[in-house]
């Protein structure tokens, strides 16, 4: 079993829909908890960081962690064409730890 | 500010050849990372440096991987010999430092496949 796993896709949406990513984990002991962005043939961007449960919101993105499901999400509202990439989850156990990533999720928005 | 530099962008080479890939971090970042990402998949770690020594290689294939961060800026990483496997984009990340594990700046990476 892995340790954190991610839903591959693909998703396709119409611009405008909210969007839904999700990464399950098996490790309770995870407590940094990450988002990131990949373009095609580009290295991953930070979009999301979070510490513990709780909800994080940056503009139309909301980052969620439910540490008793071992369960994220990623909501994107108001999706846009610009918004189509793979999307990544990361974890790690503490602060300066290896990060663990999830296989990624490919999103298309469709204008 | 200048990103993560890496070349080259594109290799393809025989199997049981050699390569090795590059890597210019963000100009005073103490942290570097090499990730393996095989298409499909997420980035793996394969090794970890602060400044120029290692903090963690335990997924770094060592009988056939090796790298170096010589004067705790530039760093290579090498393969020899290439197995089929090894196929993927290898990414070079950097931070400021350990601490700042969750501001990792990515480069664009090296795709290598290996026939």
């Amino acid at each position: 079993q892995k340790e954190v796993e991610q839903d591959p896709g693909p998703l396709s949406v119409p611009e405008g829909a909210i969007v839904s990513l999700n990464c399950t984990y098996s490790n309770s002991a995870f407590q940094y908890f990450m988002w990131y962005r990949q373009y095609s043939r580009k290295g991953p961007e930070l979009l999301m960081y979070t510490y513990s449960s709780g909800n994080k919101e940056d503009g139309r993105f909301t980052a969620q962690v439910d540490k008793s499901s071992k369960y994220i999400s990623l909501f994107i509202r108001d999706s846009q064409p610009s918004d189509s990439a793979t999307y990544l989850c990361a974890m790690t156990y503490n602060q300066g730890g290896k990060l663990i990533f999830g296989q990624g999720t490919e999103l298309s928005v469709k204008p | 500010e200048a990103g993560v530099a890496q070349s080259p962008r594109y290799k393809i080479i025989e199997k049981r050849q050699s390569v090795a890939f590059w890597c210019n971090p963000i100009s005073g970042h103490a942290t570097l990372y090499w990730y393996q990402q095989i298409l499909g998949q997420g980035p793996k770690l394969l090794i970890q440096f602060q400044n120029n020594g290692v903090v963690d290689d335990s997924q770094l294939p060592k009988d056939r991987f090796s790298a170096e961060r010589l004067k705790g800026v530039d760093s290579t990483l090498k393969i020899q010999p290439a197995k089929l496997e090894d196929s993927a984009v290898y990414l070079c990340a950097s931070s400021l430092d350990r601490a700042n594990y969750n501001e990792q700046f990515f480069g664009p990476g090296t795709r290598l496949t290996v026939l």
